[in-house]
C-alpha cells in the first residue's frame, strides 16, 4: 500500500494564477482531509469529505474548493492564488469519522505563491 | 473552541537526555489526544493517542504520554533520546464521540538531538 501520496511536491505560483493540488489513498478510506501548516503554526483543516459526492467546509476554507467524485481522489484547488496561501498543504484520510479513528497524511505540497 | 498549547516551540537535546514535551488542551467536553511526528522529509504519522483509561500510554520507538485531566495536559515522554527522534511533534485533539474526526493540532516542537 502506497498509503496516502501528494502531487506535487513542490510548486510555484504567480499571483491570480489557479492550480489543482491531487490527493488519493489506497486504503479505502471513507474520509479524507485537507490540512494547510503555515510556518510556526499548526495545522488547520481546510475542507473534509467524509465520502464520495460528500464535503464540507473546515476552519479555514476561503480560497479553495473540492471535490470528492471517487473513494480514492480528493482533489484541492485554488483559483485565484494569493500569497496569503503559501503554505505547506497536507492530506489525511482516515476510515470512519469515528473521533478515536486515526488519520493518515501524506507526505505534503509545499506551494510558494509569488 | 478547542485549542492546543505547545509551549515549546524549539527544544535542542544532546543523546541520552531525557525529553518531555509539554500539550495543555482547553476544550469543555470529553477529548480524544494524539501525538503525531514529523520526521525530516517525511509525512506525519501517529505516535500515540489516548482515548480512556489508563492515562499513561506507551507508544512507538518508546515513547509515552500521560494524561492529566486537572492539569489538561498530555505530555510527551522519552526517558533517553536519540539522534534519530529529531523531528517535529505535533500534539492534536478532538472532541471524544464527534460527528466527524476533526483533529486540532498544537503549533508543533522541533526537537533536536545532538550526537
Amino acid at each position: 500500500n502506497a498509503g496516502v501520496t501528494q502531487t506535487p511536491k513542490f510548486r510555484i505560483l504567480k499571483i491570480g494564477q489557479s492550480m489543482t493540488l491531487q490527493c488519493t489513498q489506497d486504503m479505502n478510506h471513507n474520509y479524507m482531509y485537507w490540512y494547510r501548516q503555515d510556518p510556526g503554526m499548526g495545522l488547520k483543516l481546510i475542507y473534509y469529505s467524509v465520502g464520495a459526492g460528500i464535503t464540507d467546509k473546515g476552519e479555514v476554507p476561503n480560497g479553495y474548493n473540492v471535490s470528492r467524485s471517487t473513494t480514492e481522489d480528493f482533489p484541492l484547488r485554488l483559483e485565484l492564488a494569493a500569497p496569503s496561501q503559501t503554505s505547506v498543504y497536507f492530506c489525511a484520510s482516515s476510515s470512519s469519522g469515528t473521533s478515536t479513528d486515526t488519520q493518515y497524511f501524506g507526505p505534503g505540497t509545499r506551494l510558494t505563491v509569488l | 473552541a478547542q485549542s492546543v498549547s505547545q509551549h515549546n516551540h524549539h527544544v535542542i537535546l544532546s543523546e541520552a537526555a531525557s525529553l518531555e514535551l509539554g500539550c495543555n488542551y482547553s476544550y469543555g467536553g470529553t477529548v480524544n489526544l494524539f501525538w503525531y511526528v514529523q520526521y525530516p522529509g517525511q509525512h506525519l504519522q501517529l505516535l500515540l493517542k489516548y482515548f480512556s483509561g489508563d492515562p499513561l500510554v506507551k507508544g512507538i520507538k518508546g515513547f509515552e504520554a500521560e494524561f492529566i485531566k486537572s492539569k489538561f495536559s498530555f505530555n510527551l515522554r522519552k526517558p533517553s533520546v536519540q539522534w534519530s527522534d529529531t523531528a517535529e511533534y505535533f500534539c492534536a485533539v478532538n472532541a471524544r464521540g464527534g460527528a466527524t474526526n476533526k483533529l486540532i493540532f498544537g503549533t508543533g516542537t522541533l526537537l533536536a538531538v545532538q550526537p
